[in-house]
């Protein structure tokens, strides 16, 4: 398995908190990727990154901000956690993008995390 | 939205049985790759296809990339207890290849 380490596995929290979920790798990939599974809609795209301190959103934004100050760190965070932020979050990590080579996603182990 | 619509939702197959899970996109796809999630895992990445009409395999997987490059589909044959899991296409957009997306996902039981 690809150097990925998400922390932490497992959270519980309560409404309205702010939640901080890591992402680290040691592979020195460039692209890092955080998405939500929950049943019936799969993997959505929350945020991604194409470097350090570049980051877009994804389809599903709303409610949460991402940082990265080093290439193998990804931070995402729920500003004010609410209960339909219940979920598994993966992280995963791409060498390039587009078509080449390396543009396949590794993942991480995933944090559930359960917002009551 | 999600780029890409993935069906059926859930495929129930009797072991030594076929069956395909298909991807589709109202937009013309940069690449599709394919992964694989074992209940309680992780997504791991299967292949990936980038040519118009492609068709990949491994070992009892067959993978095929559209003409149009906007569908793609994955056959299985001879269904093994081993196959049970959850399969994801994923595709970049021509208009922007970093942004990884995926489908909902085919989630496969098989009965033995």
């Amino acid at each position: 398995d690809a150097g990925i380490t998400q922390s932490p596995r497992h959270k519980v929290t309560e409404t309205g908190t702010p939640v901080t979920l890591r992402c680290h790798q040691t592979e020195n990939h460039r692209y890092m990727y955080w998405y939500r599974q929950d049943p019936g809609h799969g993997l959505r795209l929350i945020h991604y990154s194409y470097g350090v301190k570049d980051t877009d959103k994804g389809e599903v934004s709303d409610g949460y901000s991402v940082s990265r100050s080093k290439t193998e760190d990804f931070l995402l965070t729920l500003e004010s956690a609410t209960s339909s932020q219940t979920s598994v979050y993966f992280c995963a990590i791409s060498e390039s993008y587009g078509t080449g080579f390396g543009a396949e996603a590794f993942f991480g182990q995933g944090t559930r995390l359960t917002v009551v | 939205g999600q780029q890409v619509m993935q069906i059926p939702q859930y495929q129930h197959v009797q072991e030594g049985e076929d069956f395909t899970t298909y991807c589709n996109s109202s937009t013309t796809l940069s690449n599709i790759q394919w992964y694989k999630q074992r209940p309680g895992g992780h997504p791991v990445f299967l292949i990936q296809l980038v040519k118009s009409g492609e068709v990949k395999k491994q070992k009892r997987l067959t993978f095929q990339f559209g003409e149009a490059k906007k569908n793609s589909s994955l056959h299985i044959t001879a269904t093994q207890t081993t196959d049970v899991g959850t399969y994801f296409c994923a595709a970049r957009e021509r208009s922007n290849d970093y942004k990884l997306s995926f489908g909902a996902g085919t989630t496969v039981t098989v009965r033995a």
